[in-house]
């Protein structure tokens, strides 16, 4: 199937950082961008950042501006994303989305990230 | 950023129902809407993009319309598969924006 496939959900303390990856599966990344949107628990969803993947252009949430690093290795037909200084209320599924620059067209299973002490 | 105002947030209904949902902006976005569907557990799934074109795949008993502010995803005859919650998403400008979902269950 046509998706991207995610890792690196994990537990976390608070003010950890935590990185996690989206792989392309079944199509070629540079062809398309890559959004990152999150869910906490029975909360709506909150997009966090776009990166265009052929040239690395990024678009950010300013809410995440000073915490959130999105990226791209082409080789390894990956994004990833970055998140610093954890606290709890980062806890939520995080998904990553092939598309344009508006919209996901095809999403990831999500990866939790739980952080707790 | 613009804010994006779901109702109802819970709707109940049964079989072969038609159903609507609104999606109202707090400021002007032409047609720059999408609506998807997410499932327990599942992640989203795009429906239609820019207000109303329906995506490859997506049944035709879906179907999205409105423009300015506000904004319906219609389904037309309510089947099991379409029990799940509907977000709207804003594409007129970062940072993009999601409302807060409408449950749609069986009666």
């Amino acid at each position: 199937q046509v998706q991207p496939v995610e890792s690196g959900g994990e537990v976390k303390r608070p003010g950890a950082s935590v990185k996690l990856s989206c792989k392309a599966s079944g199509y070629t990344l540079t062809s398309y961008g890559v959004h990152w949107v999150r869910q906490a628990p029975g909360q709506s969803l909150e997009w966090m950042g776009w990166i265009k993947a052929a040239d690395g252009n990024t678009k950010y949430s300013q809410k995440f501006q000073d915490r959130v690093t999105i990226s791209i290795d082409t080789s390894a037909t990956t994004a990833y994303l970055e998140l610093s200084s954890l606290r709890s209320e980062d806890t939520a599924v995080y998904f990553c989305a092939r598309g344009d620059r508006w919209v996901g067209h095809s999403w990831g299973q999500g990866a939790l990230v739980t952080v707790s002490s | 950023d613009i804010q994006l105002t779901q109702s109802p947030y819970f709707l109940s209904a049964s079989v072969g129902d038609r159903v609507t949902l609104t999606c109202r902006a707090s400021q002007g976005i032409g047609g720059y809407l999408a609506w998807y569907q997410q499932k327990p557990g599942k992640a989203p799934n795009l429906l239609i993009k820019d207000a109303s074109t329906l995506q490859s795949g997506v049944p035709a008993r879906f179907s999205g319309s409105g423009s300015g502010t506000e904004f319906t995803l219609t389904i037309s005859s309510l089947q099991p598969e379409d029990f799940a919650t509907y977000y709207c998403q804003q594409l007129y400008e970062y940072p993009l924006t999601f409302g807060g979902g409408t449950k749609v269950q069986i009666k």
